[in-house]
């Protein structure tokens, strides 16, 4: 069965800090994986996925994230975080076959960003 | 916007009763899924529909069912409600082939009372 962890539960960081989330995932085959983020009373909206090719992949409001097989690990990173990247981020992973599209999700981690 | 509509966005019931949750997908989009998120679970995958027929079943109650119509939109029904199922419920839609993105509504909130 595929799982998701997202070990940091709530991550502070000051406007202008680099960001790196972690994301380890558990899947037999090559997953398919995915970021999103939740803001307050929003629903979830895609920043980025990565199905083959470039490990490293880009995504809105310049996200990135890297795909390290090695490590079952799908990391998101930003440079410089802005005060409106504060959010609740999920990492999730889809099956590569079959029917089921079903995504399993991380708990998802806070972000507050400090002034 | 990410093109799929869920309807109503907040729902307050009481213990005991049944609610219908409606979702319209993003055009051209054949599969929905509809998802669970409470505190304590995180987001849970419940069910998902592609072009009417139920093509997977997650972590969902036997009280609550689902369908897809012709014209591809989705409800979610939820019976017998209890505390417990009080959350934020998710629909989300796709193209439904292999390299499917999912896009998510807003939610709808369900408290019951």
């Amino acid at each position: 069965a595929q799982s998701v962890t997202q070990p940091d539960i709530h991550i502070t960081v000051s406007e202008g800090a680099s960001l790196e989330l972690r994301c380890n995932y558990s899947y037999g085959a090559t997953p398919y994986l995915f970021w999103y983020v939740q803001s307050p009373g929003q629903g979830l909206q895609l920043l980025l996925k990565y199905f083959s090719g470039d490990t490293l992949v880009q995504g809105i409001k310049g996200f990135e994230a890297e795909f390290k097989r090695s490590q079952s690990s799908f990391n998101l990173r930003k440079p410089s975080v802005h005060w409106s990247d504060a959010a609740e981020y999920f990492c999730a992973v889809g099956r590569s076959g079959g029917s089921n599209y079903k995504l399993t999700f991380g708990k998802g981690t806070l972000l507050t960003v400090n002034p | 916007d990410s093109g799929v509509t869920q309807t109503p966005k907040h729902l307050i019931t009481a213990t005991g009763q049944r609610v219908t949750l409606r979702c319209s997908p993003r055009s051209g989009d054949l599969s929905v899924y509809w998802y669970q998120q409470s505190l304590d679970q995180g987001l849970q995958f419940l069910i998902q529909y592609y072009n009417g027929e139920e093509r997977a079943k997650g972590n969902i109650l036997e009280r609550f069912s689902a369908q897809q119509f012709p014209d591809l939109h989705s409800e979610l029904n939820l019976s017998s409600l209890e505390l417990g199922d009080s959350a934020l419920y998710f629909c989300a839609s796709s193209v439904g082939q292999a390299k499917n993105i999912q896009y998510f509504g807003a939610g709808t909130r369900l408290s019951v009372l």
